[in-house]
């Protein structure tokens, strides 16, 4: 079966940019999603297939992949960016959904 | 706006079945696809399946013996069955919204914890 692999953390200070890095075969060929989950809360849509943005999402989201790597990048991060966030893309070969394991981003 | 919202027991005994159902409002159900994704304790997100407005589903392999799930257009509803649960069913329950396959989730419910115990 098909497997996203991410960082179990990333921590960046306030200002900084956040590089959260999403591991798969061959995801430049896929279309990645990127959703952050704040505790208590249901996770919300910030990158759509690759790096286009919903309406709604500041500009400091971004998205990129390349070969078997995709990265959301969060540009001048800011405490309220501290959140748990998911990498999932559809595995056309198995037609299944596919979640990467979460990535916790603590903003020092 | 288009709004999901889950129903159902919070509390389901093992070996028993988990039922859910997943409201949408402010818009029509037709021409997509509907999502159930659940997420255990500390944990992350599973995807459970999906059903497409026409009735047509697909489902998690790890789950699939157990899962039904289907879909009432006249109520604008969708909902969940897992069969003989046990412990480690125990989870916060999402609906979600796709507008294809391969597409993204853009619209999400609030989440339902159902906690499977004696």
């Amino acid at each position: 079966s098909y497997v996203l692999t991410q960082p179990p953390s990333v921590s960046v200070a306030p200002g900084q940019t956040a590089r959260i890095t999403c591991g798969g075969n061959n995801v430049g060929s896929k279309s990645v999603h990127w959703y952050q989950q704040k505790p208590g809360q249901a996770p919300v849509l910030v990158v759509y297939d690759d790096s286009d943005r919903p309406s709604g999402i500041p500009e400091r989201f971004s998205g990129s992949t390349s070969g078997n790597t995709a990265t959301l990048t969060i540009s001048r991060v800011e405490a309220g960016d501290e959140a748990d966030y998911y990498c999932q893309v559809w595995n056309s070969r198995s037609d299944h959904v596919v979640f990467g394991g979460g990535t916790k981003l603590t903003v020092l | 706006q288009v709004q999901l919202q889950e129903s159902g027991p919070g509390l389901v005994r093992p070996s028993e079945t988990l039922s859910l159902t997943c409201t949408v409002s402010g818009g029509s159900i037709s021409s997509y696809f509907w999502t159930w994704i659940r997420q255990s304790p500390g944990e992350g997100l599973e995807w459970i399946g999906y059903i497409y407005y026409s009735g047509s589903t697909n489902y998690n392999p790890s789950l699939k013996s157990r899962v039904t799930i289907s879909v009432d257009t006249s109520k604008n509803q969708f909902s969940l069955k897992l069969g003989s649960v046990t412990a480690a069913d125990t989870a916060v329950y999402y609906c979600a919204r796709t507008e294809s396959s391969d597409d993204a989730f853009d619209i999400w419910g609030q989440g339902t914890l159902v906690t499977v115990s004696s």
